[in-house]
């Protein structure tokens, strides 16, 4: 089965700061993988995803993941923080065998200092 | 606009009623699924569907049950023996690859 982990479920950035969030996977077949943001009390957006197409993958906001198979990650990165950052990020994989279920990661809260 | 929409935002019962949340979605799309949310856990899949008239427990199904009767619209119904059914509920939808969430429903029960 496909599983996701991300590491630090709360990250603590500077405003202008880079924003790293990690994502590693496993998965017995290529994967597609994505990002999610939640903000309080709402549904998530897609941030941006990999479907086997490049790499590095850029998406809404601003972020930016790179897949990195020898590494099983997808990290989430952004140059610079902003306040408007400051969210949960979810990081998933689809089990495409499976009628492209989503695994989804716990979740790693963003606070963005000024 | 397309879109999914759930309802109601905030829903409050007592312990030892169903209560059924609503999804709605007007993308046409053919997968559904529903999802529930606890702090510092993620998503869990309570039930998908991928087809009309069809669907399958995900990782959480005790204590809930859904239908799929229109391509729009996929029902979710706590019952009472979900053993701990306060949480955070979440539809979504996809065509491909990616899934599209609705904004959720609260639910908390006393």
């Amino acid at each position: 089965a496909q599983s996701v982990t991300q590491l630090g479920s709360h990250v603590s950035v500077s405003e202008g700061a880079l924003v790293l969030l990690r994502c590693n996977y496993s998965s017995s077949v290529p994967p597609y993988l994505f990002w999610y943001v939640q903000y309080p009390n709402q549904g998530l957006q897609l941030l941006l995803k990999y479907t086997s197409a490049a790499t590095l993958v850029k998406g809404i906001n601003g972020f930016e993941a790179e897949f990195k198979k020898s590494e099983t990650s997808f990290h989430l990165t952004k140059p610079s923080a902003h306040m408007s950052d400051a969210a949960e990020y979810f990081c998933a994989v689809s089990e495409r065998e499976y009628g492209n279920k989503l695994v989804f990661g716990a979740g790693t809260i963003l606070r963005v200092k000024s | 606009d397309g879109g999914i929409t759930q309802s109601p935002k905030y829903l409050f019962r007592k312990e030892g009623q169903n209560v059924t949340l609503s999804c709605e979605q007007n993308l046409n799309h053919d997968a559904m699924y529903w999802y529930r949310q606890d702090p510092g856990q993620g998503l869990r899949l309570i039930y998908y569907s991928q087809i009309v008239n069809d669907f399958q427990k995900g990782d959480i199904a005790e204590g809930y049950s859904v239908s799929r009767e229109k391509k729009e619209s996929f029902p979710l119904t706590v019952t009472s023996a979900q053993k701990n059914p306060t949480a955070f509920y979440l539809c979504a939808s996809s065509s491909l690859y990616e899934q599209y969430f609705g904004p959720g429903t609260r639910l908390t029960v006393t």
